[in-house]
């Protein structure tokens, strides 16, 4: 089976650029969760969704960040407009109920 | 305070030397515990979950956790060259969602 899917690997964007990061979870999956890694900050959870519903968006970091999930197979994270500090790579993961998280690829994001 | 707290390092061992990587955190009522392994600009991947107190053995994984005292801890036997990574410890609290430390970054030298 595939795992979860990440698109794009690479972006890199001028600052004030929208930037759209998308996920497919595992099949099967209820949960979904959106992650932020940097050197300084390690890895942050964002926002996460049960049933495609949002649970817990205390992680976002400001009103910069949305998220969105319309079915159990897509997700969207969208930076805008962006900046700098937003920099980093981003992880989406998914696992069953609580149990164990499997993540994807991660997509590394560089804003100029 | 942090809610996940583990010693950056980095941790050093010889081959063939155990490896023990350990973890507290601060919600009393944390029912689950992983450990994560993530290789530079690879994402993290579970190596171990535990949620009783106590060990549980996975091949050259050994997870130990203690609840009173707010300790989780990793042990690696016969540690390899390919085990250098960071080890990222995690806990899902009453609230659900998992905290990750910070990571332990080793380093089994040949």
């Amino acid at each position: 089976d595939a795992g979860v899917i990440q698109s794009p690997r690479h972006e890199v964007t001028e600052m004030g650029q929208e930037v759209t990061l998308r996920c497919k979870p595992i099949s099967g999956h209820d949960y979904l969760f959106w992650y932020r890694q940097t050197m300084m900050r390690g890895l942050e959870l964002l926002i996460y969704f049960n049933n495609n519903v949002p649970i817990d968006d205390s992680g976002m970091p400001e009103d910069r960040f949305s998220a969105k999930m319309p079915n159990a197979s897509f997700s969207t994270l969208k930076i805008q407009p962006s900046e700098p500090r937003d920099s980093a790579v981003y992880f989406c993961a998914s696992s069953i109920k609580f149990g164990t998280q499997y993540f994807g690829p991660g997509t590394r994001l560089l804003v100029l | 305070q942090k809610e996940v707290e583990q010693n950056s390092g980095p941790l050093s061992v010889p081959e063939g030397a155990i490896a023990s990587l350990n973890c507290t955190y601060s919600d009393r009522g944390s029912q689950s515990f992983f450990w994560y392994r993530q290789y530079s600009g690879k994402s993290p991947e579970l190596i171990m979950s535990i949620y009783s107190n106590g060990d549980k053995e996975d091949g050259r994984f050994t997870a130990q956790l203690n609840k009173a005292s707010q300790y989780v801890s990793l042990l690696i036997r016969d540690s390899q060259p390919s085990d250098s990574a960071t080890y990222l410890c995690a806990v899902t609290a009453n609230n659900n969602d998992m905290r990750f430390g910070a990571g332990t970054r080793l380093t089994v030298k040949p």
